[in-house]
């Protein structure tokens, strides 16, 4: 009964690579966001969506595409990975965005890029 | 700008007391959280402040002060499993992109024995 759940785990790709990340979540949220932890452990947000709908867009590449077919899911492409993609990548999900509404994390996605 | 503060790493007893200090200038201000990540997992949620004051949760405690940009998580009766690293965020505003969470690097705890 996991909360937030991302696949894969891993994932090891060569530079110039297209790959996607896919996350779910059961607990009825309506926000989803994506967010990258570099090596420095600095959590940075990428995406939030609302409902399926786009509502933050931090200033990233446009390699990275994010995808919500439903509440439920929120997909992240990246186009022609590139070496300083290198980071784990979170998934999270939320009530709502406002208040005290805490976020619920994914396991991670580990992106090594050679 | 957006800037929050917390000490890099920090060393503590088992069985002691340790206070995690986090300062935090923002254009706006609704809400600050605490959570703990440990090493190779997702972040957790600790605690949320928005208004003054001390909020307990069993072992650990969190305090904010809105005037003076100031919050500090409290751990008491520390364990080796409380290693880990805790992360301040605040979220500056409740409408349009900045409803955001702002977050710190992150204080690296570490309990000896």
């Amino acid at each position: 009964d996991t909360a937030v759940s991302q696949t894969p785990k891993y994932l090891v790709t060569q530079m110039g690579n297209d790959k996607s990340i896919k996350c779910e979540q059961n607990l009825g949220h309506d926000t989803m966001y994506w967010y990258k932890q570099d090596s420095k452990k600095f959590l940075k947000i990428m995406f939030s969506y609302n409902n399926k709908e786009l509502i933050i867009n931090e200033t990233v590449p446009n390699r990275f595409s994010p995808k919500s077919p439903d509440k439920a899911h929120l997909n992240l492409h990246i186009n022609s990975l590139e070496l300083g993609d290198s980071a784990v990548y979170f998934c999270a999900s939320s009530q709502g965005l406002a208040g005290s509404y805490e976020q619920y994390f994914g396991p991670g996605t580990r992106l090594t890029v050679t | 700008g957006q800037n929050i503060d917390q000490p890099t790493e920090m060393t503590a007893t088992e069985g002691a007391i340790v206070q995690i200090n986090c300062t935090y200038q923002t254009s706006g201000f609704n809400g600050l959280f605490w959570y703990q990540q440990h090493a190779g997992e997702a972040p957790t949620f600790l605690s949320y402040n928005v208004l003054d004051g001390l909020e307990e949760k069993g072992r650990f405690s969190s305090f904010l002060s809105r005037s003076k940009g100031y919050s500090y998580l409290l751990l008491k009766e520390l364990q080796m499993k409380d290693s880990a690293s805790y992360l301040c965020a605040v979220r500056d505003s409740d409408a349009g992109n900045n409803r955001k969470l702002i977050w710190g690097l992150g204080t690296s705890l570490a309990v000896n024995p």
